[in-house]
């Protein structure tokens, strides 16, 4: 059980906008810290795909953005494609912990 | 080009030892926080430990403290995790990765190719 919640799954179909929610607390994204968000294929290493909340890093497209609000933060990802099929997490920092937290994962599927 | 490479995964017994390394390659390697992140299959990403490139402080899960080291040779750009009293809930996939920026401790923008611990009679 992590102190960030994402939901288990989304869906969306080619074209589409879809959002990954990342819910937390006080001692982590309420305190200001910043989200980062990875990305995972089946089968190979994540990639960060924005960090900061909101920066993408070079290479990654705009169609993936960052926002934070609050406890909260969010993925969007417009003009969805198949190829965005992928496991994607959140991750911030904790002060409780002392150190850094991932989401428990979203898993998207592009139907 | 940013490499890490990661190896020293292997089949432990319970109760055993083991040592990671991971070979950096492409950057001023002091210059940087490097991580370990584990994945146990069929699972999401756990963060285990970092440590600063400048003052080498460390940082913990609370489910490895006391029982994993983390350490970073500047002078061979090599980090190591030192991993003790192993467990079956250790048994994951262990990555290396580094920061995105020196500024962005926790971004990790680039990630090695992950080395496998499984630990089992």
């Amino acid at each position: 059980q992590s102190v960030l919640t994402q939901p288990p799954s989304v869906s969306g179909t080619p074209g589409q906008r879809v959002t990954i929610s990342c819910t937390g607390g006080s001692s982590n994204i309420g305190a200001g810290y910043d989200v980062h968000w990875y990305q995972q294929l089946p089968g190979t290493s994540p990639k960060l795909l924005i960090y900061g909340s909101r920066n993408r890093p070079s290479g990654v497209p705009d169609r993936f953005s960052g926002s934070k609000s609050g406890t909260s933060a969010s993925l969007a990802i417009t003009g969805l494609q198949a190829e965005d099929e992928a496991d994607y997490y959140c991750q911030s920092r904790d002060s409780s912990l002392n150190g850094w937290v991932f989401g428990g994962g979203t898993k998207l599927t592009v139907l | 080009e940013v490499q890490l490479l990661e190896s020293g995964g292997g089949l432990v017994q319970p109760g055993g030892s083991l040592r990671l390394s991971c070979a950096a390659s492409g950057f001023t390697f002091s210059s940087y926080a490097m991580t370990w992140v584990r994945q146990a299959p069929g699972k999401g990403l756990e963060w285990v430990s970092t440590i600063l490139g400048s003052d080498f402080t460390t940082y913990y899960a609370d489910s490895v403290k006391g029982r994993f080291t983390i350490s970073k040779d500047n002078s061979k750009n090599t980090l190591s995790l030192r991993i003790n009293s192993l467990r079956a809930d250790d048994t994951a996939v262990y990555y290396c990765a580094r920061t995105v920026r020196e500024d962005y401790i926790g971004a990790l923008g680039y990630w090695g190719q992950g080395t496998l611990v499984t630990v089992s009679s």
